[in-house]
């Protein structure tokens, strides 16, 4: 079992959606949580950056931790095509020297 | 602002060859990590470093030697490519252990 889970998708949406990608992790001592976005034949980007539990929001996007349920979320609003991409869900590590991954969920916004 | 940038953008090398992807930023980061990422798998670590002349293994390390004399360069190599090894190869940094990756854009290195 991968220590990150993450739906791969694809999903689809129209512009204006609400879109919520998630992912579950297996080890409790994680504590740091990172949502990245790629686009095709590009770098992964930061797009939020959490640590321990509750809510972060910056602009269209809140990252969401609950730590009880092990489960990271990430919600899109007034989704836009240009948020077409794969959202990639990661943890650091338990000894804080590496980002532990999911495999990434491909987001379609169509107009 | 350069950041971070990896060479060469693409590779096409055969089987038994030795090839080395470059990988420098312009931050002072403290570690620097490669990553190969493939269908199916994800972004999985191969190796990290956390200062000059500090390396470690990941996830992934066989077949691949890294080296860091200077904190701005972390170079890649694959000492007798395989066809296991056709990937997209990045490179990233951070300030920490704990801060975000920057990445760059990757190699994608084809091994025919």
């Amino acid at each position: 079992q991968k220590e990150v889970e993450q739906d791969p998708g694809p999903l689809s949406v129209p512009e204006g959606a609400i879109v919520s990608l998630n992912c579950t992790y297996s080890n409790s001592a994680f504590q740091y949580f990172m949502w990245y976005r790629q686009y095709s034949r590009k770098g992964p980007e930061l797009l939020m950056y959490t640590y321990s539990s509750g809510n972060k929001e910056d602009g269209r996007f809140t990252a969401q931790v609950d730590k009880s349920s092990k489960y990271i979320s990430l919600f899109i609003r007034d989704s836009q095509p240009s948020d077409s991409a794969t959202y990639l869900c990661a943890a650091v590590n338990e000894a804080g020297t590496a980002l532990i991954f999911g495999k990434g969920t491909t987001l379609s916004v169509s107009s | 602002d350069a950041g971070i940038t990896q060479s060469p953008r693409y590779k096409i090398t055969e089987t038994g060859r030795q090839v080395t992807l470059m990988c420098h930023q312009t931050w002072s980061h403290s570690y620097m990590f490669w990553y190969r990422q493939d269908l199916g798998h994800g972004l999985r670590l191969i190796y990290y470093s956390a200062a000059a002349d500090i390396t470690d293994k990941g996830e992934v390390p066989d077949g691949y030697v890294v080296s860091r004399s200077k904190t701005e360069n972390f170079p890649l190599t694959l000492e007798s490519a395989t066809r296991s090894q056709t990937s997209v190869y990045f490179c990233a940094s951070s300030r920490d252990r704990n801060s975000p990756l920057h990445f760059g854009n990757g190699t994608r290195l084809t091994v025919t």
